[in-house]
């Protein structure tokens, strides 16, 4: 049981490229949700989505996209890098009230 | 906008001292959860709290939930190297099965 994948775990960005980090989890749980965690900021929600086809914003979605076509995926694009989006990010999966299951992270960094 | 404060943000104790770590907010959550997160790890799952007043005990851990369910508290008894660590509540809740998270208190325990 791998629970929460995350790929890559470290990637080097130029400002203006796009990639895709990618999510998946193989616990059937219906909520999905991307973090970045920032030096003294604590997790910040981007994106997240309570089920196949359905997705929302979080607190901090500028520059990101996401989709959820399967339950076990949830993909996030950065559309346009720029060196503000350099940051760990974690992708967690959870039902109701059970807590969540978080990736190793992804490591960024936009130069 | 969910906001969860942690105090303190920063605490460096002695090993076999007690300490607590508050998680406040204005809202109303269905569950509050804490979790610790070591370097270069995703944050790990403590505790889930989902009724106010709620107590829960995890070996020298000692969680509570607010009557009110705005607000929670960490508690170490004898507190151990292994302990060290970033310590992150979040809230559920709201109607839209949103995970937000805490500013995080960053624990160290000295030898």
């Amino acid at each position: 049981n791998a629970g929460v994948t995350q790929t890559p775990k470290f990637q080097v960005l130029k400002t203006g490229q796009s990639m895709t980090l990618q999510c998946a989890q193989d616990m059937n749980h219906e909520y999905m949700s991307w973090y970045r965690q920032d030096p003294g900021m604590g997790l910040r929600l981007i994106h997240y989505s309570v089920g196949a086809g359905i997705t929302d914003q979080g607190e901090v979605p500028n520059g990101y996209n996401v989709s959820r076509s399967t339950t076990e995926d949830f993909p996030l694009r950065l559309l346009s890098a720029a060196p503000s989006q350099t940051s760990v990010y974690f992708c967690a999966a959870h039902r109701d009230a059970t807590g969540a299951f978080f990736g190793q992270g992804t490591r960024l960094t936009v130069v | 906008t969910q906001l969860l404060e942690q105090s303190p943000q920063f605490l460096s104790i002695q090993e076999g001292e007690n300490l607590t770590v508050y998680c406040n907010s204005s809202s109303v959550f269905s569950s509050l959860q804490w979790y610790r997160q070591e370097p270069g790890e995703g944050p790990v799952l403590l505790v889930t709290v989902v009724t106010g007043g709620e107590v829960k005990k995890l070996k020298r851990l000692t969680f509570q939930f607010g009557d009110a369910r705005k607000d929670s508290s960490l508690h170490i008894t004898a507190a151990q190297p292994g302990d060290t660590g970033l310590y992150l509540c979040a809230g559920e809740g709201g109607g839209n099965e949103k995970l937000t998270f805490g500013t995080g208190t960053r624990l160290t325990i000295i030898p």
